[in-house]
């Protein structure tokens, strides 16, 4: 089992241009989750999404969009990179019982 | 609103030191607590929730609710421990946790 994984591991991109974050479990849970890691500001939900085929905004949506077409995978897409979206981009899952499972994580730089 | 607060951003203890890394929150329901850490270079990980009432690695956690509080604690630190640790709260019908900011612990030799 791998649990969660993520690509790229890390990133280095234009201001203005697109990219998507690829997230995939092989757990069978049915929430997943975007959090971003900003020093000093802890882990910020961005995206979740409780079930396939539905997805609600987090903390800090903006800038962000998700899709959750079946239960391993939840894409993350910038659709027009800033700078302010330089972070390290965590997805995770949930169990029955409510722990979280978080991938290795993707570094993200825009420049 | 749901809010957890870690006062320090960082700790710093020598070896065999006891730790207690503080973790106050902010809910009107009745909240699920947990501890989570990431060591260097590596994703977080669930270190332990209140409601197992577990010993993980020597740490244990009590719930205040009179206090709100949820602080860790380890009576002797070991080098190993050194990592960053987050607090969160989960909610009921809400599976997503709030974080804090995290405080890094540091145990020197």
């Amino acid at each position: 089992t791998a649990g969660i994984t993520q690509a790229p591991t890390s990133q280095i991109l234009a201001a203005g241009r697109s990219m998507t974050l690829r997230c995939t479990q092989d757990m069978r849970h049915n929430a997943m989750y975007w959090y971003r890691q900003d020093l000093g500001l802890g882990l910020r939900l961005i995206h979740y999404s409780n079930t396939a085929g539905t997805t609600g905004k987090g903390e800090v949506p903006d800038g962000y969009s998700v899709s959750r077409a079946n239960t391993d995978d939840f894409p993350l897409t910038l659709a027009s990179a800033v700078p302010s979206q330089t972070s390290v981009y965590f997805c995770a899952s949930s169990d029955q019982g409510g722990r979280q499972f978080f991938g290795p994580g993707t570094r993200l730089t825009v420049l | 609103a749901q809010r957890v607060t870690q006062p320090e951003k960082l700790l710093s203890v020598f070896k065999g030191a006891p730790v207690e890394l503080k973790c106050n929150y902010s809910y009107s329901g009745s909240p699920e607590l947990f501890w989570y850490v990431q060591y260097s270079r590596q994703r977080l990980q669930l270190l332990l929730r209140h409601i197992s009432r577990e010993s993980i690695k020597g740490f244990t956690a009590d719930l205040n609710k009179g206090e709100t509080s949820f602080h860790l604690k380890k009576p002797f630190a070991q080098e190993e421990d050194s990592a960053m640790y987050y607090c969160a709260l989960g909610s009921t019908g809400r599976r997503a946790l709030t974080f804090g900011s995290g405080t890094r612990l540091q145990v020197q030799p």
